[in-house]
Formats: C-alpha cells, structure tokens, sequence
C-alpha cells in the first residue's frame, strides 16, 4: 500500500523567504502526485499536480514542486512568499492502474509572519 | 468548473443523535469520497464510492455508513453521533487518474 510522509508539521517562516515543504511517498508502483492547500474553514483547492512529462511542475501562484523518483520525493518550494500563502498545505499520491483513491499525507501548516 | 457542494458548513448535533452529512457534486464523476480532517492526523478517508449503490470502506468506517442512490449525489450518515465524532468533514469527487474537487467542509461539533 501506498503512503506519504510530510516531514515538517510547522514550517514558520518571515515575508519574502524562501520555502521548501517536504514531502515523501511509498509505492510499489508508478504514481500521480499532488500537493493541495487549504486555508482556514475551508476544503481542499488543487495547487499543482505531477501526471506525466515534465518532473518541474508550477502554480500559477508561484509554487514549484520536482518529482524525484529515486527519492521518491514531491517537494513543494516557493522563492519568496507572502502572508496570503499562510495556510496547511497537503501532498497526496494516486498510484497509476490501481485504486482512485487519492492517500494523503498529515499536512505541513505553514506560517508566514511580517 | 467543477462544484462540490456540501449542505452546510457548521452543524451542531447531540450525543446519540442521527446525522446525515450531504454532498453533491455536478461534473457526472463516477467516484466520490468522504474524508475526516482532525489537527495532525491529516485527511483520513471513511467510505468511498465508485458508483451508484456502490460503496467501500475506507481507513475508518466504524460508526459511520453511507448512501448513494444517485449518481450526484453521497451521503455521509452518522448512526448514533458520539462525541468522538466532532471533527471536519469533506467530501470529494473525481474521475479517471487526476485530481480530487473538495467541497468546503462541514465542521461538525457532537455536545
């Protein structure tokens, strides 16, 4: 079975610093991934998602995330971020020709602080 | 766009009460889900279904059942609410191997 690791719970940083969230999986199998972001009181939105193609996959919102298959990692980075980008942000993996369900991670609340 | 739409977003109930959670969604998607969310456990997921009448449990079905008698529409039914079962919940659709659409959550408080 599949699974994924956010190794960081809270990630406090100050306005215009750089991010990385860091983020995990276990599978046996090829996989889609995903990172989502959810801000107070409110569901899950899409933020980027890696299917195919390039491993270099970018927000509109200036999010990138790199999908390292010998590490089998998805982590999420942004060079410079703004108090808006403070919420929990969740990365999930979907494995390709099994299941539809998507298994997500614990979640990384992020804190950008003035 | 897609739209997941739950019925409410706040909803306080009592011990031993009945309570049905309601989500409908509109772009014709085979599959949907119900998740809880409690702070650092992330989402887990409680029942799943990939078509009408069609269910499986998730990671944490216990006390919870589900109905889905049409295509648009999966209910989330809470038999005998504890209080254990304060928490978020949110439901999901989606098809074919790509994303999930969230709705916006219901915050359920059981006193």
């Amino acid at each position: 079975a599949q699974s994924v690791t956010q190794l960081d719970s809270q990630v406090p940083v100050f306005e215009e610093a750089p991010v990385e969230l860091r983020c995990n999986y276990s599978s046996s199998v090829s996989v889609y991934l995903f990172w989502y972001v959810q801000y107070p009181n409110q569901g899950l939105q899409l933020l980027l998602k890696y299917l195919s193609g390039s491993t270099l996959v970018e927000s509109i919102n200036g999010f990138e995330a790199e999908f390292n298959k010998s590490q089998t990692s998805f982590h999420l980075r942004k060079p410079s971020v703004h108090i808006s980008d403070t919420a929990e942000y969740f990365c999930a993996v979907l494995t390709q020709g099994g299941s539809e369900k998507l298994v997500f991670g614990k979640g990384t609340k992020l804190t950008v602080n003035p | 766009d897609v739209k997941v739409t739950q019925s409410s977003r706040y909803l306080v109930k009592r011990t031993g009460e009945k309570v049905f959670l309601e989500c409908v969604q509109d772009m014709d998607h085979e599959n949907m889900f119900w998740y809880r969310q409690d702070p650092g456990l992330g989402l887990r997921l409680i029942y799943f279904s990939y078509d009408v009448k069609m269910k499986e449990k998730g990671d944490i079905p216990e006390g919870y059942s589900v109905s889905r008698e049409k295509k648009e529409r999966f209910s989330l039914i809470l038999e005998s609410a504890s209080t254990n079962q304060t928490s978020m919940y949110l439901c999901a659709s989606k098809e074919g191997n790509t994303e999930a659409f969230f709705g916006q959550g219901t915050r359920l408080t059981v006193v």
